[in-house]
Formats: C-alpha cells, sequence, structure tokens
C-alpha cells in the first residue's frame, strides 16, 4: 500500500495569514498518462469531508482560489494564501493512483 | 445534485455480520463513478474499506478484502457493504461516498457510527 504522511500534523495559523501543508508519498503519484492522482481534502468539526484539490492543482468546483495545490511525484504541497476563520478543520490528503487509497494522517488548522 | 444516506444497525456483536446500505438520490447510480465506502476513528482516521461500479466491479483494501462485500442494485439505486467476522477493531464511522475517476470523492453521505459490542 501506498503510505501518505502529511506534515505539520497541528497548524496554528493568524487569519489573513498564509498556511502551508506538506504531503508525501512513499512512491512516486504519477500515472503513465502524466497525471499525479494526488488530492486534498477538508474535514471542518462536524462535518464529512469535502474534496478541495484534485489531480495535484486543480481547485474543485466552488472551492475558493485562496486555494492552492502543488508538487509531483512523491512531494506535494497544499497552500492557503491568506487563511480565514471558516478554513478550520482536518486536512487530509489522499492518492488514487492505485488501490487501496490512502489518506494522509490528518493536518488540523486552527485559529490563533 | 446527488446525496447519499447510508443506514443500518448502530449496533454489531462480535463476530457477527456488519450491514450497511446506502441511497443514492438526485443523480443515476449508472454514471461513470465509483461507490465507495469509507470509514473513519480517532485512532486511523480515514480508511478506504472499497469501491464498486455500477457494472459490479468491485476494489477493496487490501487489509479487509478477506471480511468485505460490496454490492450494488442499480434498479433500487443502492449500494451495499457487508464486513464479516467484526471485532471491536471495526468500531467506526461509515460513510458511503461517490468519486469520480480523476475530480476527487466529490460526495460524501453523512456518516454512521457503527459500534461493534456484546
Amino acid at each position: 500500500d501506498i503510505v501518505m504522511t502529511q506534515s505539520p500534523l497541528s497548524l496554528p495559523v493568524t487569519p489573513g495569514e498564509p498556511a502551508s501543508i506538506s504531503c508525501r508519498s512513499s512512491q512516486s503519484l504519477l500515472h503513465s498518462n502524466g497525471n499525479n492522482y494526488l488530492e486534498w481534502y477538508l474535514q471542518k468539526p462536524g462535518q464529512s469531508p469535502q474534496v478541495l484539490i484534485y489531480l495535484v492543482s486543480n481547485r474543485a468546483s466552488g472551492v475558493p482560489d485562496r486555494f492552492s495545490g502543488s508538487g509531483s511525484g512523491t512531494d506535494f504541497t497544499l497552500k492557503i494564501s491568506r487563511v480565514e476563520a471558516e478554513d478550520v478543520g482536518v486536512y487530509y490528503c489522499m492518492q488514487s493512483l492505485q488501490t487501496p487509497l490512502t489518506f494522509g494522517q490528518g493536518t488540523r488548522l486552527e485559529i490563533k | 445534485q446527488v446525496q447519499l444516506q447510508a443506514s443500518g444497525p448502530g449496533l454489531v456483536k462480535p463476530s457477527e455480520t456488519l450491514s450497511l446500505t446506502c441511497d443514492v438520490s438526485g443523480d443515476s447510480i449508472s454514471g461513470n463513478y465509483y461507490w465507495a465506502w469509507i470509514r473513519q476513528t480517532p485512532v486511523k482516521g480515514l480508511e478506504w474499506i472499497g469501491s464498486i461500479v455500477h457494472d459490479g466491479r468491485t476494489y477493496y483494501s487490501r487489509s479487509l478484502k478477506s471480511r468485505v462485500t460490496i454490492s450494488v442494485d442499480t434498479s433500487m439505486k443502492q449500494f451495499s457493504l457487508k464486513l464479516s467476522s467484526v471485532t471491536a477493531a471495526d468500531t467506526a464511522v461509515y460513510s458511503c461516498a461517490r468519486r469520480g475517476p480523476t475530480t476527487g470523492i466529490g460526495s460524501w453521505g453523512p456518516g454512521i457510527l457503527v459500534t461493534v459490542s456484546s
């Protein structure tokens, strides 16, 4: 199975400041079609996870443009340009290159 | 807008079979999607259990494969999960979800807490 490792696990951020979460995979997520199969999810308190980013850098419908994703191979990053109060929750990366699909441990973003 | 709703017993005895059903509404179950079961615990976080496509092709977690069966009933717009020989370690919040081929898990149903206890 592909192991996904996130850092940091806890991320206190002042509103208006940027934030960055790293995700590393134990194997390359690069498919022969040229896509990296890496997704980002946010689970807000009391809610189911919601997709933010797919194929590394594509924002899902309705996701604000302050969220961006980058990376390739085994190293990926989710950036929030200016954190807002509504961004609080746990962020997960997930690989979808091969089954079993696997998630990172989660990064808890909190507002300072 | 597709909606998913899982249902089933909230309490299962050890060694018995956990059975959950997910009702799909608002869209066809026969489209180009993977219908998935995912569970979540405070200790292990999010764990993908398996997926099924409308034609019945299944994909299972390696660690759960010997105990899991996922099936689909397109006429009823439902897909189901069976997990046999459960133990306390299978206590979790179980969610059904829909995943696009490349666009991620775009729809999640509300999770249902299933406790394994005698």
